[in-house]
């Protein structure tokens, strides 16, 4: 089992607010750091897959970066927007392809 | 990537019941999952179906319990057996995609077991 903790649990801001979030994971035996967005009765969104130490990935106001070595990822929103409102899942992807280990994710509720 | 469709979105079960999940694949998958969200908790894995072959649970969940069918690539269900308020949740199937790309998940059951 590998353990996957994400802070805060949960975020209130006010639209146009920048926020940021942090998934933290085992370091040893690492494949890929999956990042989703998961609103009330859908279906979990990829927002990104990472694999390397020192990736970045952007995705309009979304980004985030990934440090293997010392197991960490960071998810940047700038300039929140009501429609970002969701529960922010991290998950790292264990030896057999597809199967995932989950953090409990961060809920963000963006005010107008 | 894959369109998932999954049944039902909701339901309210009476406890000692049994309930039947069902996740349709718009592409023939090789692997299919099914995941457990507990209130407050994170999503874990309850097992992995392979087509033609018997799923392979994970660490505190049992075939009696979670009987999984995978009559083909592009269907699977997961049935809670004899349920309780313990069993109530959100359920989510999930297939591969390939290496480099997020798995694709169905838009979830949320059961409540009273």
């Amino acid at each position: 089992i590998l353990n996957v903790e994400q802070s805060p649990q949960s975020l209130h801001v006010q639209e146009g607010d920048s926020t940021n979030f942090t998934c933290s994971f085992p370091s040893s035996n690492f494949y890929a750091l999956h990042w989703y967005r998961w609103e009330t009765a859908k279906s979990p969104e990829a927002l990104f897959v990472m694999t390397l130490n020192g990736d970045e990935k952007k995705k309009g106001r979304i980004s985030a970066t990934l440090n293997t070595k010392e197991g960490y990822s960071y998810l940047y929103i700038k300039g929140s927007q009501p429609e970002d409102s969701a529960t922010y899942l991290c998950a790292t992807l264990g030896s057999t392809l597809g199967r995932l280990y989950f953090g409990r994710g961060t809920q963000l509720t963006v005010w107008p | 990537s894959a369109v998932i469709s999954q049944k039902p979105s909701r339901d309210i079960c009476q406890r000692g019941t049994s309930l039947t999940i069902q996740c349709q694949v718009d592409s023939q998958v090789t692997m299919m999952f099914w995941y457990r969200q507990q209130p407050g908790q994170s999503l874990t894995l309850i097992a992995t179906a392979n087509q033609g072959s018997e799923a392979t649970y994970e660490s505190g969940f049992v075939i009696d319990k979670f009987p999984i069918s995978r009559p083909n690539l592009t269907f699977s269900t997961l049935t809670v057996s004899n349920m309780s308020p313990e069993d109530s949740s959100i359920y989510l199937c999930s297939v591969e995609e390939g290496t480099g790309v997020s798995p694709t998940f169905g838009s979830g059951t949320r059961l409540t077991v009273v």
